[in-house]
């Protein structure tokens, strides 16, 4: 059974970098047939698609995060890691860690996600 | 302002069935079978209900399923149940640009 677990600081200060990490058991983070995904959800609102990262190619990115983004994957801890500079307010949000499908004929969904963790924001 | 439109809300009794639309771009529901769905019940993580715009993952009840005709996605819960109360989100997955984009969001309510 797969899972992920995300961690992080609760709390970064505006201007600051955001920095997540996503612990994945039960698979591993350097196979062919799945992405790893960062989607976020605003307080009380809806998701937004961040980032789909592979082991071994280049990553994808939201038009609108993209040059404040910055990802990786570390194949030896099994792990995988957001990195999002120049936070504001805007960017308090819900952080979910997923496993993403992209193949020719099955992509596009993400199962299973990681509980998500709560970053706020706030000097 | 989401790319993807979803009704705020629908509901139904215990028993009946719902249907929830969610619409978009052309190029983004109607190009691609690769639409799917997530329920997220208060303060629980999303859960993937129907994927491949029909396909239900291994777990899933067979009360809920998964259409396309047009410019417009849906997924059905049939047999509404007091447990399906919870967001539902839309999602479809395009060739470039933004390669996910989400629905803002169906809140399902059991009368």
């Amino acid at each position: 059974q797969v899972q992920l677990e995300e961690s992080g600081p609760g709390l970064v200060k505006p201007s600051d970098t955001l920095s997540l990490t996503c612990t994945v058991s039960g698979a591993s983070v350097n196979i062919d047939d799945y992405y790893w995904a960062w989607i976020r959800q605003p307080p009380g609102k809806g998701l937004e698609w961040i980032a789909y990262i592979h082991f071994g190619g280049t990553p994808n990115y939201n038009p609108a995060l993209r040059g404040r983004l910055a990802t990786s994957v570390d194949a030896s801890k099994n792990q995988f890691s957001l990195n999002l500079t120049a936070v504001t307010a805007a960017d308090t949000a819900i952080y979910y860690c997923a496993r993403g499908r992209i193949a020719a004929t099955s992509r596009g969904w993400f199962d299973p996600w990681g509980q998500g963790t709560l970053v706020t924001v706030s000097s | 302002q989401s790319a993807l439109t979803q009704p705020a809300s629908v509901s139904g009794s215990p028993g009946q069935s719902i249907t929830i639309s969610c619409t978009g771009p052309t190029t983004d529901v109607t190009a691609y079978n690769f639409v799917s769905w997530y329920q997220q019940h208060p303060g629980k993580a999303p859960k993937l209900v129907m994927f491949d715009v029909s396909r239900r993952p291994s777990g899933v009840s067979n009360r809920f399923s998964g259409h396309k005709s047009g410019d417009m996605a849906s997924l059905t819960i049939s047999g509404l149940r007091s447990e399906d109360e919870a967001d539902y989100y839309c999602s479809a997955y395009r060739s470039s640009g933004t390669l996910v984009l989400f629905g803002g969001g169906t809140k399902v309510t059991v009368l």
